[in-house]
């Protein structure tokens, strides 16, 4: 079965500092794909990133780069020079494109707060 | 404007009266999902559908129903809700059930049944 491991509830970054949330996850499917989506207070679910199993660059896009370690199973984001906009949930998720395609599993989440 | 719609957005009712949440996407998406999200614990699919006809379980499916007639709505259904279906629920649609493709998502619809 797909799992997805988020250890941090909760996170502080200063202003314009580096922040790393940490994912890791289980799948016994060789194809798959692992997605991060950004909840801000305001509830509705935003697309930031995607990292697809067979990719050997790490994906980038903007401010928000996904370290993807295959091996050790993780998927981590870094958004670089955090603003104060950036203050959110965020969520980790995967696709299988075979085992169990169609289904999809999250995180549970962490808690982004940037501080001025 | 490519969207995903839910409504209503906000909902309380009582048990056991049946309700519907409707969900349609107008980007011709094969792929549409429910999901609910309760505190802590992320979001958690309850059903999904890889295209018109074709639905199956999700994680959490005990309690609801879906139905896809149309490739743009997958209404989800409660016959007889309970208060631990209290919940923000979400629709989700994508180009096809793959791996790569990511999914958006509807605004939520916020249910409270007492």
């Amino acid at each position: 079965a797909q799992k997805i491991t988020q250890t941090q509830p909760g996170m502080f970054v200063q202003e314009k500092e580096a922040v790393t949330l940490d994912c890791t996850y289980d799948t016994s499917d060789q194809s798959y794909g692992l997605f991060w989506y950004k909840q801000p207070s305001s509830g509705e679910m935003i697309f930031l990133i995607y990292q697809g199993s067979y990719d050997e660059q790490n994906a980038t896009e903007g401010r928000y780069s996904l370290n993807f370690q295959k091996a050790r199973k993780s998927a981590n984001l870094v958004i670089s020079a955090s603003q104060l906009g950036d203050s959110a949930m965020y969520f980790c998720a995967m696709r299988e494109s075979f085992t169990n395609a169609g289904k999809s599993t999250f995180g549970d989440g962490t808690t982004l707060t940037v501080k001025p | 404007e490519a969207q995903v719609t839910q409504n209503p957005r906000y909902l309380i009712t009582v048990t056991g009266k049946k309700l519907t949440v409707t969900c349609s996407q107008n980007m011709n998406h094969e792929y549409m999902s429910w999901y609910r999200q309760d505190p802590g614990l992320g979001l958690r699919q309850i059903y999904y559908s890889m295209n018109v006809e074709v639905t199956d379980k999700g994680d959490v499916p005990e309690g609801y129903k879906v139905s896809r007639k149309e490739k743009r709505n997958f209404p989800l259904i409660l016959e007889s809700p309970s208060p631990n279906q209290t919940s923000l629920y979400f629709c989700a649609s994508s180009f096809e059930g793959l791996s790569y493709n990511e999914q958006f998502f509807g605004p939520g619809t916020r249910l409270t049944v007492l």
